[in-house]
């Protein structure tokens, strides 16, 4: 049982660059979410899925795509990398709850660098 | 915007003492979990507390939520160097949505 895994775990990009970050799962859970985190900055979301064939927006989407074709995969897509989106990215996933009591399962975390 | 704030933004304590960090939050809330991450690792699950609890424990954790004040207390009692990480609130918020603090980072000296 691994959990959740993340592919690569560290890119460097140039401007411009394109690249997707992977992420599976094997718990089979419903929900799927990407973050980004930054120094000072905390954890902000950048798209979720609640289930396969399904994507939604969070905090901060732009410049970011994504595809959930299957339910154990979520991809995370840059089709034009930015200085900005320079940070460490994470994946988690988790069942669904009653009250929001999802608890996350997250990836080890995917560090990209954009020069 | 973040809804989670921790403080203090960072802590260092002697092996054996208690820690305590708290968190603030803006708006209503079903849950909050607390989570630590490990240097260069993922976040970890530590604890969650419903919005209609005030208190609750899990091993040398000590978890409260006051919703009338919006902000809750992480205690780690007899903290060991293992401690040593950060800790992030997180807060539930429409369509499935969690918003993490920026968290508190705790240095255990042995």
């Amino acid at each position: 049982n691994a959990g959740v895994t993340q592919t690569p775990k560290f890119r460097v990009l140039k401007t411009g660059q394109s690249m997707t970050l992977l992420c599976a799962q094997d718990m089979n859970h419903e929900y799927m979410y990407w973050y980004r985190q930054d120094p000072g900055m905390g954890l902000r979301l950048i798209h979720y899925s609640v289930g396969e064939g399904t994507t939604a927006k969070g905090e901060v989407p732009d410049g970011y795509n994504v595809s959930r074709l299957k339910k154990q995969n979520f991809l995370l897509g840059l089709e034009s990398a930015a200085p900005s989106q320079t940070s460490v990215y994470f994946c988690a996933s988790s069942f669904w709850q009653a009250l929001a009591k999802n608890i996350q399962y997250f990836g080890a975390g995917t560090r990209l660098s954009v020069l | 915007s973040q809804q989670g704030e921790e403080d203090p933004q960072a802590l260092s304590i002697q092996e054996g003492e208690n820690a305590t960090m708290n968190c603030s939050y803006k708006t209503s809330i079903n849950n909050l979990q607390w989570y630590r991450q490990n240097s260069g690792r993922g976040l970890v699950h530590l604890i969650l507390i419903r919005s209609n609890e005030r208190e609750k424990h899990s091993g040398r954790l000590r978890v409260t939520l006051d919703t009338s004040k919006k902000s809750s207390s992480l205690l780690i009692t007899a903290s060991r160097a293992a401690d040593t990480a950060s800790y992030f609130c997180a807060t539930d918020r429409a369509g499935n949505q969690f918003y993490f603090g920026t968290g508190t980072s705790l240095t255990v000296i042995p």
